[in-house]
This record gives structure tokens, sequence and C-alpha cells, in this order.
């Protein structure tokens, strides 16, 4: 199993440009989330899924978007990007349940200039 | 806003030293999780606990999980190079589904 796969690794924004962020995992998870992490701040949730079809909004979701058309994929777009939004991006997955031991994508480290 | 504290924010340690962490929060508390960070990398799960009371370990690493259930501790034994990193706690509040996150401490280690 690959497990849970970001890309890209890094990118750089300018103000007001959009993207996707892509986060896949092979485990068939039903849970995923996104967090971001900033200096001082640990790791806060900016959207979650709880299967296919279902998403909703965690402690930082304003500026964000996401889906979750299948098991294995849950992007997270980022409409007009803003220098607020440079952060350190992890996407995670875990299975339903009671254990909440999540699992970690490598990250994406994102510029907004 | 943040629901647990995580201490101490940073520590430097000489190899071969043991090490604690802890986190409290006022809320009571259904999980308590352990991550790792390495630099450049997504946490990865150490020790999950579900019980008050429960002690848990894995290798030289041991965390339990308070009577009170608001807080828990990790510690670190005979500390060596790779144990250098970034130590999370994370846990479930009870009556929630949501992880929360603890701030981190940043372990250095002088050889």
């Amino acid at each position: 199993n690959a497990g849970v796969t970001q890309t890209p690794k890094f990118q750089v924004l300018k103000t007001g440009q959009s993207m996707t962020l892509q986060c896949a995992q092979d485990m068939n998870h039903e849970y995923m989330s996104w967090y971001r992490q900033d200096p001082g701040m640990g790791l806060r949730l900016i959207h979650y899924s709880v299967g296919a079809g279902i998403t909703d909004q965690g402690e930082v979701p304003n500026g964000y978007n996401v889906s979750r058309s299948t098991t294995e994929d849950f992007p997270l777009r980022l409409l007009s990007a803003a220098p607020s939004q440079t952060s350190v991006y992890f996407c995670a997955s875990r299975r339903p349940g009671q254990t909440y031991e999540q699992y970690f994508g490598p990250g994406t480290r994102l510029t907004v200039t | 806003g943040q629901q647990l504290n995580q201490s101490p924010q940073s520590m430097f340690i000489q190899e071969g030293e043991d090490v604690s962490m802890n986190c409290t929060s006022s809320s009571i508390f259904n999980t308590w999780l352990w991550y790792k960070q390495d630099p450049g990398e997504g946490p990865v799960l150490l020790i999950a606990l579900y019980k008050a009371g429960e002690l848990t370990s894995n290798g030289r690493l041991t965390a339990q999980f308070g009577i009170t259930r608001k807080d828990s501790f990790l510690n670190i034994s005979a500390s060596i190079p790779s144990d250098v990193g970034i130590y999370f706690c994370a846990g479930t509040i009870q009556g929630a589904q949501k992880l929360v996150f603890g701030q981190g401490t940043r372990l250095t280690i002088n050889p």
C-alpha cells in the first residue's frame, strides 16, 4: 500500500490564483481530513469527510473547498489564494469506528506571495 | 480555539537522557494519541490510548492516559539521535468526533 499520497510537494502561488491540492489513499478508509500546520499552532482541521459524497467544515474552513466523489480521493481547492494561506497542508485518513488513529500524507508546502 | 496545552514547547537534551512531555486540557477526553513528525514529513502515529489509566509502551516510548481523562504523558527512555523531531498529542473530546491537536514539543538531542 502507498498509504496517503499528496501532490504537489511544493507550490508557490500569487495572490488571487486558484489551485487544487490532491490527496489519495489506497487503504479503503472512509474518513479523510485536511489540516494546515503553522508554526506554534499545531494542526488545525480545515475540512473533513466521513465518506464519499459527504463533507463538513472543520475549525478553519474559510477560503477552501472540498469534494469527495470517490472513497480514494479528497482534493482541497483554494479558490483565490491569499498570503494568510501560506502553510503546510496535510491530508489524513482513518478507518471508520472509534479508533481515531489517523494516517497522514507527506504534506504540501504552499507559499502565497 | 486551542483546547489542548502541550508542554514543554521545546527540549534540548543530551543523548541517552530520558524525556517527558505532557498534554493537559480542561475538557474530558475519550482518546489520546501521540504522533511524531520528522522534518519535511507528515506526523506518524506512535501510541494510541483509549481508557483512563491506560499505560502503553512502544519500544522506548511509554504513554499514559491520565486518570482524570484530562491529560496524557509521553516518556522516551534513553534518547537516541533519531528521536529528534516534533511530538504532538491529539485527542477526541467527550461528545465530539474530531481530533484536536496540541501545539507540539520540539525535541533536540545533543550527541
